[in-house]
């Protein structure tokens, strides 16, 4: 079946420090990939996707290359702020599943908190 | 994006007692979904709400705890029924297409408490 597997948390970094979370995963087929963010008391928000092998998710500073090699799909940000204090969620969704449509498989999440 | 509103936005109970929660889109959705969301955990899909037929359970969920209706293409309704402290969690709902290479949008959930 589908999986994700995240970096577990907290990720504690100092404001404008470089940021990376891992993402790996395993499916059948081709799958589409996104990154989704939670901050505090709100519900989840797409932060950027990738559909295919090699594309490059970007939104807000934030990056991430769909690697099918190495069934990788990195987050980056090159200088974060308190304000990205929240939780990132990696998740796939493969059309190939019966009546799927984008039904999603998330990671656990991991936790951000950026210090000033 | 589609505006989703879920209501209540938090609620505390008692055990035994069920209660119902909402979901709104502003605009017609093909696909509905409900998440669980327990205590510093990830999603976990309760179930595919379809237009005018019964729901999609995952493993695990039944119909009798978590009974859902989806009238019409823009609104849905969960139900937890007879609750007890476990089911204390967040209940996401979502939106989304027929194709996999579209994201889910969410509501901003219902935060259950019970006692």
């Amino acid at each position: 079946g589908n999986s994700v597997t995240q970096m577990e948390g907290p990720v504690t970094l100092s404001e404008e420090a470089f940021l990376t979370i891992n993402c790996t995963y395993t499916a059948t087929g081709y799958p589409s990939l996104f990154w989704y963010v939670q901050y505090p008391g709100e519900g989840l928000q797409l932060l950027l996707k990738a559909t295919k092998a090699d594309d490059k998710g970007s939104n807000k500073g934030f990056e991430a290359t769909y690697r099918k090699e190495t069934t990788s799909f990195h987050l980056e940000k090159g200088s974060v702020q308190v304000s990205d204090s929240a939780v990132y969620f990696c998740a796939l969704s493969d059309g190939s599943l019966t009546g799927g449509g984008n039904k999603l498989t998330f990671g656990t999440g991991t936790q951000l908190k950026v210090e000033l | 994006s589609a505006v989703i509103s879920q209501k209540p936005s938090r609620d505390i109970c008692q055990r035994g007692t069920s209660l119902t929660i909402q979901c709104q889109v502003d605009s017609q959705v093909t696909m509905m979904f409900w998440y669980r969301q327990q205590p510093g955990q990830s999603l976990t899909l309760i179930a595919t709400a379809n237009q005018g037929s019964e729901a999609t359970y995952e493993s695990g969920f039944v119909i009798d705890k978590f009974p859902i209706s989806r009238p019409n293409l823009t609104f849905s309704t969960l139900t937890v029924s007879n609750m007890s402290p476990e089911d204390s969690s967040i209940y996401l709902c979502s939106v989304g297409t027929d194709y996999s290479n579209q994201p889910q949008h969410f509501g901003d959930g219902t935060r259950l408490s019970i006692l």
